[in-house]
């Protein structure tokens, strides 16, 4: 019921490309779902993030969608860049003013120059 | 924005020795802290909630006395690896601010 499943486990794309992640929830409870950048050695850094009440929402290069009737959601990164060569996480959380997070996988991004 | 501090960013210890490691909220104050455990190439697992003035509470499977957790200020929680391993060795992360917001990172090794 706390899984959050992510695929693909690993991604590579041309300079300019689009990246794609997806992941799926099985609990209908979350409600809160954020995207984590990671790059060796650091902590994750929050990307982006939805609610289920919203379809899509965009932040420069970044979108997240969101299908509540298929409990999926996926990020799309546009143009992407080599700088962008990192691991992406995505997230669920339940309501409440403190998140406990359960992550996906990971996806580890490598785009090409 | 929300600022999560975490020191030390690397710390190898001995063998049986205990370490500490400490996760700061810098311009806002912190009732819960999450503690995460990451080892290579895998995904952040949850160890324990930290609650300010109260005990931690510890996912299933995590040692409570070995990893031993004090959140005795809205600022700052630690985490103590007590009598620590080899296997013990991992990325260990904290978060704060609504629960998403990460600390830096600790690599921890033991030898």
């Amino acid at each position: 019921q706390q899984q959050v499943k992510q695929s693909p486990q690993s991604l590579i794309v041309q300079k300019g490309g689009i990246s794609i992640i997806n992941c799926a929830y099985e609990n209908t409870a979350f409600d809160y779902f954020p995207w984590y950048q990671q790059f060796p050695g650091k902590g994750p850094a929050l990307l982006i993030a939805i609610r289920p009440d919203v379809s899509e929402k965009k932040e420069g290069r970044f979108t997240i969608s969101f299908n509540k009737s298929a409990k999926q959601f996926s990020l799309h990164i546009m143009d992407s860049q080599p700088g962008d060569s990192a691991t992406y996480f995505c997230a669920a959380s339940l309501s409440g003013s403190a998140r406990q997070l359960t992550f996906g996988s990971g996806t580890q991004l490598t785009v090409l120059p | 924005g929300a600022v999560v501090s975490q020191h030390p960013s690397r710390v190898i210890c001995k063998s049986g020795t205990s370490v500490k490691i400490e996760c700061r909220s810098l311009d806002f104050q912190a009732t819960t802290m999450f503690w995460y455990r990451q080892f290579p190439k895998q995904s952040l697992m949850l160890m324990a909630t930290s609650n300010e003035g109260s005990k931690a509470t510890y996912e299933q499977g995590v040692e409570k006395d070995k990893f031993l957790i004090n959140h005795a200020s809205l600022t700052l929680s630690t985490l103590t690896v007590t009598s620590a391993h080899p296997e013990d060795s991992s990325f260990y992360i904290c978060s704060a601010y609504r629960g998403d917001t990460f600390g830096s990172g600790t690599r921890l090794t033991v030898v």
